[in-house]
């Protein structure tokens, strides 16, 4: 069984200030992580993946993330806030293909950024 | 241009009524998906449907069905049986697993949000 947590419902920064958006999953063998946003009544956007290559993993709009096996963590960084960054995101973890789990994600319950001026 | 539509963009469904929501993805995607979003619980998984004429349950099916005819279009009717309809509704599609750079990857639709009368 996966799961996904996201400590934090709701985050709030001051534009230029650094972005963390944290997420821890379970999973029972080697996983995929994914985070993806969400604007208001929009559908989800994928910002970036990891999928056992590289560790830190560079995405759109300037996040990145970092898988970190020993502590079962996948933060969500971006070192300068800008005020477009506001939205929803959602951590999200899948097994790798095979038996019947074909791409089953499963998700956190996502983290609101707000972006101060 | 490629994508996943879904349509319509918000749709009312009136007491004892069975409502259907579109999607259409021309990916070439083999895999669709339909998830239920509610506020702070992250999204929930319906149905999922790996080939055509094929679809498997979710983790909340209850009250819903599917058809996959066509490799192109996976419709969602949720029935009256479905007695807290409320909520924003997500399509979802993912290519072959052996698909490189993007087999794990599932891409979203814009949404469909649906309000009962």
């Amino acid at each position: 069984a996966q799961s996904v947590t996201q400590l934090g419902s709701h985050v709030s920064v001051s534009e230029g200030a650094l972005v963390l958006l944290r997420c821890n999953y379970s999973s029972s063998v080697p996983p995929y992580l994914f985070w993806y946003v969400q604007y208001p009544n929009q559908g989800l956007q994928l910002l970036l993946k990891y999928t056992s290559a590289a560790t830190l993993v560079k995405g759109i709009n300037g996040f990145e993330a970092e898988f970190k096996k020993s502590e079962t963590s996948f933060h969500l960084t971006k070192p300068s806030a800008h005020m477009s960054d506001a939205a929803e995101y959602f951590c999200a973890v899948s097994e790798k293909s095979g038996g019947t789990s074909y791409g089953k994600l499963t998700f956190g319950q996502g983290t609101i950024l707000t972006v101060h001026p | 241009d490629g994508g996943i539509t879904q349509s319509p963009k918000y749709l009312f469904r009136k007491e004892g009524q069975n409502v259907t929501l579109s999607c259409e993805q021309n990916l070439n995607h083999d895999a669709m998906y339909w998830y239920r979003q509610d506020p702070g619980q992250g999204l929930r998984l319906i149905y999922y449907s790996q080939i055509v004429n094929d679809f498997q349950k979710g983790d909340i099916a209850e009250g819903y069905s599917v058809s996959r005819e066509k490799k192109e279009s996976f419709p969602l009717t949720v029935t009256s049986a479905q007695k807290n309809p409320t909520a924003f509704y997500l399509c979802a599609s993912r290519p072959a697993p052996e698909t490189r750079p993007s087999g794990e990857t599932q891409y979203f639709g814009p949404g469909t949000r649906l309000l009962v009368l």
